[in-house]
């Protein structure tokens, strides 16, 4: 099936600086890019989707300006926290849905492993 | 909003066993219904999934029925095995962001 990676896999940074994390469709264009989150015991919610080439579409209670969305190739997307704080550590998740030699049924997406961030 | 609500676990079960996860989805419109499989130390992968009323998504002896009327996706299973133990997320979808359920962490006993 479709492979989708996410770098880096954890992380751990300082109150106020700013964490990079990128996730990338191996085997395919992925037109559409997910971010979700998780918190330890809870459900994976969705925070945005990218369109490459275009700006991220953010969910109700997202702060854009805190978690910046770059979609710049058909397999990359950047998700950066910035000015994190200890209440940002949580896990993130990336999913892809797109278009190659594979079979992409209807609306499915391809899961990255996720990112576990930990803010001191 | 929409929304997904699964058993909560964890659910132990012995090797063999008969296994029904339930799911409950609350919806504007008539979504299409996923189950998806996490096993440890990996992303999720997508299990089955039905798109319209009565279908049935089926794959490695798990199968779920969309229920239109109860508006649920049960997944169930006739024979578990040490190899399922994994968390299992049940989840929504009108065209693009998945809305999920908590996830059930299930625990297969040999």
């Amino acid at each position: 099936g479709a492979v989708v990676s996410q770098h880096p896999s954890w992380v751990i940074c300082k109150s106020g600086t700013s964490v990079k994390i990128e996730c990338r469709s191996l085997d395919f264009q992925a037109t559409t890019m997910f971010w979700y989150r998780q918190f330890p015991k809870q459900s994976l919610m969705l925070m945005a989707t990218s369109n490459e080439g275009s700006k991220a579409t953010y969910e109700q209670g997202v702060e854009k300006d805190k978690f910046l969305i770059n979609h710049a190739s058909l397999t990359l997307s950047t998700l950066t926290v910035t000015s994190a704080h200890p209440e940002d550590s949580s896990f993130y998740i990336c999913s892809a849905r797109g278009e190659g030699p594979l079979a992409f049924s209807y609306n499915e997406q391809f899961f990255g492993p996720g990112t576990r961030l930990t803010v001191l | 909003g929409n929304s997904v609500t699964q058993m909560e676990g964890p659910v132990t079960l012995s090797e063999e066993a008969f296994l029904t996860i339930n799911c409950t989805y609350t919806a504007t419109g008539y979504p299409s219904l996923f189950w998806y499989v996490q096993y440890p130390g990996e992303g999720l992968q997508l299990l089955l999934k039905a798109t319209k009323a009565d279908d049935k998504g089926s794959n490695k002896g798990f199968e779920a029925t969309y229920r239109k009327e109860t508006t649920s996706f049960h997944l169930e299973k006739g024979s578990v095995q040490v190899s399922d133990s994994a968390v299992y997320f049940c989840a929504l979808s009108f065209a693009d962001g998945l809305t999920f359920g908590k996830g059930t962490h299930l625990i297969i006993q040999p």
